[in-house]
Parts: C-alpha cells; structure tokens; sequence
C-alpha cells in the first residue's frame, strides 16, 4: 500500500529566506505525487503536482518541488518566503497502476511559519 | 472558478445525535470523495464514489456512518449516532473522471464537527 511521510511537523524560516518542506513517499509503481495546502478552518488547496516528465515542477504561489526517484522524495521549496505562506501544508501519493480514480494517501501535515 | 461546495460550515452537536452534511461538487466531476480530518492530521479517505455507485468504502464504519449520492451529483454525508470521537474537519473533494485534471481533487472549504 501507498504511504507518505512528512518528517517534519514544524518548520520555521525566516522571512526572504528559502525554505523547503520535506516529504518522502512509499509506493509500488511510479508514483503521482501532490502538495496541497490548508489555511486555518479551511479546505485544502492545490499546490502542484508531478504525474511525469520534467523532475522539477513549478506550482502555485512561486512554490516548486522536486520528485526524487532514487531518494523517493518530493520535498516542496521555495527560493524566498513570505509570512503569508504560513499555513499547513501536506505531501500526497497516488498509486497510478490501479485503475480508476483512487483516492489520494496524505501525509500528517508540516507547519510552516515564516517569520518576520 | 468553479468550486467544490460544501454545508453547514460548523456544527456543534450532543453525542447520540443525528448530524448528516452536504456537498455539491465541481459541475460534470464524475468522483466525489468525503474525507475526514482529524486535527494534527492529514484527510483521510470514508467513501469514494463514481457518479451514483460507491467505489471504496472500506473506511467507513458503517455501524453509524451512511453516504449516498443518489443522483450522481450532490452527496450527503450522516452520522447516527455522533459519538465524541466524531469530532474532526470533514472534507469533500471531486475530481474529472478524464482531462488533463483527472489526477487533481478538488476540495470543498469543509465542515468542522464538535460532538459534546
């Protein structure tokens, strides 16, 4: 079965300075990897996400993230942080070889707090 | 832009009572997920479904949990009886069955339930 670990459950980083979200995933096949994230009492929201192709992918927010095969890491970055990113963000696999939608396996979460 | 709907925002119920919830997905998403969140959490997959038909619902326990989207369209999610333990953020998400999005879900702002 699929799984994904975010060893981290807090982050902090100071403002202008890079940061980077580590997660590392388990799964049978090639995975479909995601990063969402969650504002206080909100749902979640959409990152980006890596089905194939280019290692590196670019989403939302000047975020990134880069799929690692050999390390089956997918930690997410960005070059400089801002106090609104702070929020909980969460790392997801999705095992492509089965069929149909599946549903997405999350992690437990990292906080991230960019301060000031 | 389209988005995943979802109600009450907050409800606050007695253990031993009825709570049921709602979600309207994104128009022509054939999936719909109801996922719940404990808090320190990731989301965390009760029931999947495909149009009207349930797909997954190994997560659901179903001595007092019931999902139905009997149309294929809008889904309602009850409890009966809510127990303490009940008490988390629960998330719906719908997602396109084919397209360039198929991988992506689509979440709902959710409903936070305190059981008392």
């Amino acid at each position: 079965a699929q799984s994904v670990a975010q060893p981290e459950d807090q982050v902090n980083v100071a403002e202008g300075n890079p940061l980077t979200v580590k997660c590392t995933y388990s799964v049978s096949g090639n995975p479909y990897l995601f990063w969402y994230v969650q504002y206080p009492n909100r749902g979640l929201q959409f990152l980006l996400k890596y089905i194939t192709g280019d290692n590196l992918v670019k989403g939302s927010y000047g975020f990134e993230a880069e799929f690692n095969k050999s390390q089956t890491s997918f930690h997410l970055k960005k070059p400089s942080a801002l106090v609104s990113d702070s929020a909980l963000y969460f790392c997801a696999v999705r095992d492509p070889s089965f069929s149909g939608n599946t549903p997405l396996v999350f992690g437990k979460g990292t906080r991230l707090s960019v301060i000031a | 832009e389209a988005e995943v709907a979802q109600s009450p925002r907050y409800k606050i119920t007695e253990k031993s009572q009825a709570v049921a919830f709602w979600c309207d997905p994104i128009s022509g998403h054939a999936t719909l997920y109801w996922y719940r969140q404990i808090l320190g959490q990731g989301p965390e997959l009760l029931v999947q479904f495909q149009d009207e038909s349930v797909v997954d619902d190994s997560q659901l326990p179903k001595d007092r949990f019931s999902a139905e989207r009997l149309k294929g369209v809008d889904s309602t999610l009850k409890i009966q009886p809510a127990e303490l333990g009940d008490s988390a953020m629960y998330l719906c998400a719908s997602s396109p069955s084919q397209g360039l999005n198929a991988y992506e879900q689509y979440f709902g702002p959710g409903t936070r339930l305190t059981v008392t």
